[in-house]
């Protein structure tokens, strides 16, 4: 696709369930980015990955939170036991190394934790 | 002390009007900066990268002082199509790496 695309758009889950959020990011961006925006925030980093290792894991929260990029493109993050705090936008950018530094981001996956 | 620190506003103003914005950033190590533009329940986009020397596009004109670690927004002849929140970014590395973003200035531009 042309942008960075994420799966689910919006997804509901109960309190101590697991979850799995996807990014697409554009064909060929080697960098990419997970944040997670609350209301009234600015976005929040959790991790950025350059090609398929993690190059800075220091935003995600604790070691509920994990995420992986195995072939160095699609992005998986994946939260364990979910509590309510973790109810946010989870939004995914991805940037071109040799074209600058524009995060083009995906539309985000909104996480509700009931 | 937040990375990047903005007036979360809400700063309202009528069509046709100036506007400016201001953010500070806390760690002099931060070489590359920009402003994003993100609209009610939708993703951040980029509106325009701050060079030190100030850069203009169009109506819009971004400022950048190191000495005072500041950056700024100027927006002149407001349209409705301006409102939105607009954020501030910071970023250590010249080209990637983590990218730091001030929580948002909300911008509502009434007729």
């Amino acid at each position: 696709g042309a942008g960075v695309s994420q799966t689910p758009s919006n997804k509901v889950t109960e309190k101590g369930k697991y979850v799995e959020l996807r990014c697409d990011p554009i064909s060929g961006h080697t960098a990419l980015y997970w944040y997670r925006q609350s209301l009234g925030q600015g976005p929040e980093f959790l991790i950025y990955f350059q090609g398929t290792g993690a190059a800075d894991d220091s935003g995600l929260p604790n070691d509920r939170f994990f995420a992986v990029r195995p072939e160095g493109s699609v992005s998986t993050l994946k939260i364990q036991r979910t509590e309510r705090g973790d109810s946010a936008v989870y939004l995914c950018a991805s940037i071109a190394r040799d074209r600058g530094t524009e995060a083009f981001f995906g539309q985000g996956t909104r996480l509700t934790v009931v | 002390r937040k990375e990047v620190e903005q007036d979360p506003g809400p700063f309202n103003v009528p069509e046709g009007a100036t506007v400016a914005f201001n953010c500070t950033y806390s760690n002099s190590a931060s070489q590359s900066f920009f402003w994003y533009r993100q609209d009610c329940r939708k993703e951040p986009k980029l509106l325009m990268s701050v060079y030190s020397s100030g850069n203009e596009d169009g109506r819009f004109t971004a400022q950048l002082n190191r000495a005072s670690q500041y950056i700024s927004l100027l927006i002149r002849d407001s349209k409705l199509s301006d409102s939105a929140t607009y954020l501030c970014v910071a970023n250590r590395g010249s080209t990637l790496g983590r990218l730091y973003f001030g929580r948002g200035t909300q911008l509502t531009v009434w007729p």
